[in-house]
């Protein structure tokens, strides 16, 4: 079943510990991102990466990292999380880049509910 | 800034009626639109788009008009049923600017019944 997996679906940590959120897709996707959506404030891309090795920043990458090592996996990274980084976080994938053809559609993990104490 | 409004959060429609969930967008770049269903505790799946050569896109109950002009999207869903209930995320992408989709805040639909 094609998918994107996200882990751990839920997570409570305290300020300053480092975490990661891992994600993995089998679609052989090139493009996958990391989204928080927030109250209010909707959806809003953390971190974008369209290749291996090719990452860069979105509206709100302040706090996080990313690696891109394998093309599947994509996880980001909380060096030393603060509270105000409470939020739901989601990983998403698509075939390409949403510039580089029509009728391209981003595939979301589940989703991660993180809190930060 | 948000490029992507969508100025309504919430909405509550009979069942068996049309439920209109608006989108505005600013950014004339824009050239793709998709619309997004998120159920609580699970991630947006992809519902319906269009592309700005069109004005309208029709997907079973679902369909969505484009009007350029007045950087306008609706999102028509009729008839509107009680497992309609969700989130609904307005999207745009521009072909030449930017690589990502740009998300509006959700209109939360409930359907009662």
């Amino acid at each position: 079943e094609a998918q994107v997996t996200q882990n751990p679906r839920y997570l409570i940590t305290v300020t300053g510990k480092k975490l990661t959120v891992t994600c993995s897709q089998n679609m052989n996707h090139e493009y996958m991102s990391w989204y928080r959506q927030d109250p209010g404030l909707g959806l809003r891309q953390i971190y974008y990466s369209m290749n291996v090795e090719v990452t860069d920043k979105g509206d709100v990458p302040e706090g996080y990292k990313v690696s891109r090592k394998e093309k599947r996996n994509f996880p980001l990274i909380l060096e030393s999380p603060s509270p105000n980084q409470t939020s739901l976080y989601f990983c998403a994938s698509s075939l390409h880049t949403p510039r580089q053809s029509t009728n391209e559609k981003l595939f979301f993990g589940s989703g991660t509910q993180l809190s930060v104490l | 800034d948000q490029q992507v409004k969508q100025n309504s959060p919430s909405l509550s429609v009979q069942e068996g009626r049309i439920s209109i969930l608006n989108c505005d967008y600013t950014n004339s770049m824009f050239d793709y639109f998709l619309w997004y269903k998120k159920y609580p505790a699970e991630g947006p799946t992809f519902l319906i788009s269009i592309s700005s050569i069109k004005d309208k896109n029709e997907d079973g109950r679902f369909t969505v008009f484009l009007n350029k002009s007045a950087k306008h999207l609706s999102l028509h869903i009729v008839p509107s049923q009680p497992g309609d209930s969700a989130v609904y995320f307005c999207a745009a992408r521009s072909a030449v600017v930017g690589y990502a989709l740009n998300f509006g805040k959700g209109t939360s639909l409930l359907v009662t019944p």
